[in-house]
């Protein structure tokens, strides 16, 4: 049983739009989430992370926690054709150990 | 502030030889970690180091694969004998703690096994 689960997509947005990245977890020990960005062909880079139940605003980007219902998402407002890429949910129970879902690729249309 | 080192970029090898990653974190980072990407999958935590102690290898086929981070800096990965189901990028990453601090990732090994 896969402990992260992303949709895989691809979400299609048009430039301007928000976009809507959801995530979902089973392990309720998990205690701190984070959002990656992935350019095809390169290495993963932190977005931002979030471990309070609520909202966390980083400039365009807004991660939303729900441990009630063991989801976690991430929005990205005005979308730019530079936001196409895959963007990786992923769980932490403490230690930095990271459990990444699958991602799902984003696409911003022109 | 010079990034993580990752070398070789990219590796071909048949399978049953033996292959090596090496991996020199951002300088002052205590921990650093190994991560196998198979195409399509998200990354997997194969070994975790705090300064040259393991703190998590749970999800390394230790069969196969072994890790050393000598003197708390450099670690190299090996594998051997290779398998055609290693054929992935492995990724080399490093953070100030083992706490929530920003994990930092290499560029990535590409492993092609034929």
């Amino acid at each position: 049983q896969k402990e992260v689960e992303q949709n895989s997509g691809p979400l299609s947005v048009p430039e301007g739009a928000i976009a809507s990245l959801n995530c979902t977890y089973s392990d309720r020990g998990s205690q701190s989430f984070f959002w990656y960005r992935q350019y095809s062909g390169k290495s993963p880079e932190l977005i931002m992370f979030i471990y309070s139940n609520g909202d966390k605003e980083d400039g365009r980007f807004t991660a939303q926690l729900n441990k009630a219902s063991q989801y976690v998402s991430l929005l990205i407002r005005d979308s730019q054709p530079s936001d196409s890429a895959t963007y990786l949910c992923a769980g932490s129970q403490g230690g930095n150990k990271l459990t990444f879902g699958t991602g799902t690729q984003l696409k911003v249309e022109l | 502030e010079a990034g993580v080192a990752q070398s070789p970029r990219y590796k071909i090898i048949e399978k049953r030889q033996s292959v090596a990653f090496w991996c020199n974190p951002i300088s002052g980072h205590a921990t650093l970690y190994w991560y196998q990407q198979i195409l399509g999958q998200g990354p997997k935590l194969l070994i975790q180091f705090q300064n040259n102690g393991v703190v998590d290898d749970s999800q390394l086929p230790k069969d196969r694969f072994s890790a050393e981070r000598l003197k708390g800096v450099d670690s190299t990965l090996k594998i051997q004998p290779a398998k055609l189901e290693d054929s992935a990028v492995y990724l080399c990453a490093s953070s100030f703690g083992p706490d929530i601090y920003e994990q930092y990732f290499g560029p990535g090994t590409r492993l092609t096994v034929t």
